[in-house]
């Protein structure tokens, strides 16, 4: 079956401006989680949707949001960028809920999007 | 708020050898715990997750996970290293109480030598 997808791959914007990161799930799965890996900070949880809801977030300003289609495809969007969201953007989807689910509930990751901001 | 340590930023094993990479972790509520791969070049992997039984968790690639709860520590395990396990390992945390959102770990780097 076809894996996550991210697009695009690769970014470069310049402070001030906004960026919109597109996330495809796998068929079949209802949620997507976002994640944030930089080399200071490591890998931070951002937020996740499921069913088109917001179900959890993590502790980022309000710059960063997102959302869910109902075909499950999910968008994170950045506005006003900073140097500091130069980043590598990942994002899981898994049939449930990624903290929760059943034992053999596998959460899956895509390639992600390389942000770098200038 | 919920924590995870990872106190080794490298591991350096055998090839062979058993492997043990190390996750403690604090959090309200019951934990739900997990394993992640990264290889180079290459995006994260599930590696296996302990939500709720048996302490001793398989996953994949012949690797395993034993949950501790007084010790609080879910310890990523391999009996036999293969160079192709290196990479970088992290450990992420969840809970059943609030609203459930996954830490992670700092992440080891997990070399395997010839």
């Amino acid at each position: 079956k076809a894996g996550v997808t991210q697009t695009p791959r690769y970014l470069i914007k310049t402070r001030g401006q906004q960026v919109t990161l597109s996330c495809s799930p796998i068929s079949g799965h209802r949620s997507v989680s976002w994640y944030q890996q930089t080399p200071g900070q490591g890998l931070q949880f951002l937020f996740e949707y499921f069913s088109e809801t917001q179900r959890n977030k993590g502790n980022f300003p309000g710059r960063f949001s997102g959302r869910q289609f109902s075909n499950s495809r999910s968008e994170m969007n950045v506005s006003t960028l900073e140097l500091g969201d130069s980043a590598l953007y990942l994002c899981a989807s898994s049939k449930g809920l990624a903290g929760v689910g059943t034992s053999t509930d596998t959460q899956y990751f895509g390639p992600g999007t390389r942000l770098t901001v200038l | 708020a919920q924590s995870v340590a990872q106190p080794e930023d490298q591991v350096n094993v055998a090839e062979g050898n058993p492997l043990t990479v190390k996750c403690t972790y604090s959090v309200s509520g019951n934990p739900y715990l997990f394993w992640y791969v990264q290889y180079p070049n290459r995006g994260l992997q599930f590696l296996l997750k302990y939500i709720t039984g048996d302490n001793l968790v398989k996953g994949s690639y012949g690797f395993e996970a034993e949950f501790n709860k007084s010790q609080t520590s879910f310890h990523l395990k391999k009996p036999s290293a293969l160079v192709s396990d290196s990479a970088l390992y992290f450990c992420a945390v969840s809970s059943s109480g609030g609203y459930q959102k996954v830490t992670f770990g700092t992440g080891t780097k997990l070399q395997v030598i010839p």
